[in-house]
């Protein structure tokens, strides 16, 4: 199986800061990987698919970027509806996994 | 616009088999550029993949579920299902269907209890 490792598990910020949430595949998945933000209660919502592609409707305070191994997600300057838990997934193989999540708290 | 709507018990006792339903709508579920896949979430927890089938009809089940699953398709009611046999109090979760191709779009999710 391929192992995603997100970080950090926890993040505080601020309205208004610029954050990054890095998620690591334990193998090469090329540029299979979407990013979802979750809130409680809540389906997951696709932000980002093929590592950089933004879902259409989102806005474009979020991005994505990365290959093979290494993604980062970044929030240019966070507004109060982005805090959320995010999570990575890679659909490379066919066995798909998820990060553990990121929980991006109000400081 | 595509939407995707899971349907089942809602509770069900231990040792039985969880049956859902996703129903497709605003899109064909025999189109082959797409599959479908479940997906689930333990209360407070992360997300678990369970399976996908294609449009040729080939599945791909999580390891650790694999003994207990099936997921199929019928297109006649443009639906895809999950069954999952033998539950137990670990298998009480949030299930979500999904349609996965370069993206992904899911459903709302259908919490299933295992209790007796």
């Amino acid at each position: 199986d391929i192992q995603m490792t997100q970080s950090p598990s926890t993040l505080s910020a601020s309205v208004g800061d610029r954050v990054t949430i890095t998620c690591r595949a334990s193998q090469s998945i090329s540029n299979w990987l979407a990013w979802y933000q979750q809130k409680p209660g809540k389906a997951p919502k696709l932000l980002i698919y093929k590592a950089s592609s933004l879902e259409s409707g989102v806005p474009s305070r979020f991005s994505g970027s990365g290959s093979g191994t290494e993604f980062t997600l970044t929030i240019s300057s966070l507004q109060p509806d982005d805090f959320a838990t995010y999570y990575c997934q890679q659909y490379n193989s066919h066995l798909y996994t998820f990060g553990q999540g990121t929980k991006l708290e109000i400081k | 616009q595509l939407q995707l709507q899971e349907s089942g018990p809602g509770l069900v006792k231990p040792s039985e088999t969880l049956s859902l339903t996703c129903t497709v709508s605003g899109g064909s579920i025999s189109s082959s550029i797409y599959y479908w896949g479940w997906i689930r979430q333990h209360p407070g927890k992360g997300l678990e993949w369970i399976g996908n089938i294609y449009y040729s009809g080939r599945t791909y089940y999580n390891p650790s579920l694999k003994s207990r699953v099936t997921i199929s398709v019928d297109t006649s009611k443009n639906q895809f299902s999950l069954k999952l046999t033998s539950v137990t109090a670990a298998d009480t979760a949030v299930y979500y269907c999904a349609r996965g191709g370069s993206s992904f779009t899911w459903g709302q999710g259908s919490l299933v209890t295992v209790s007796s």
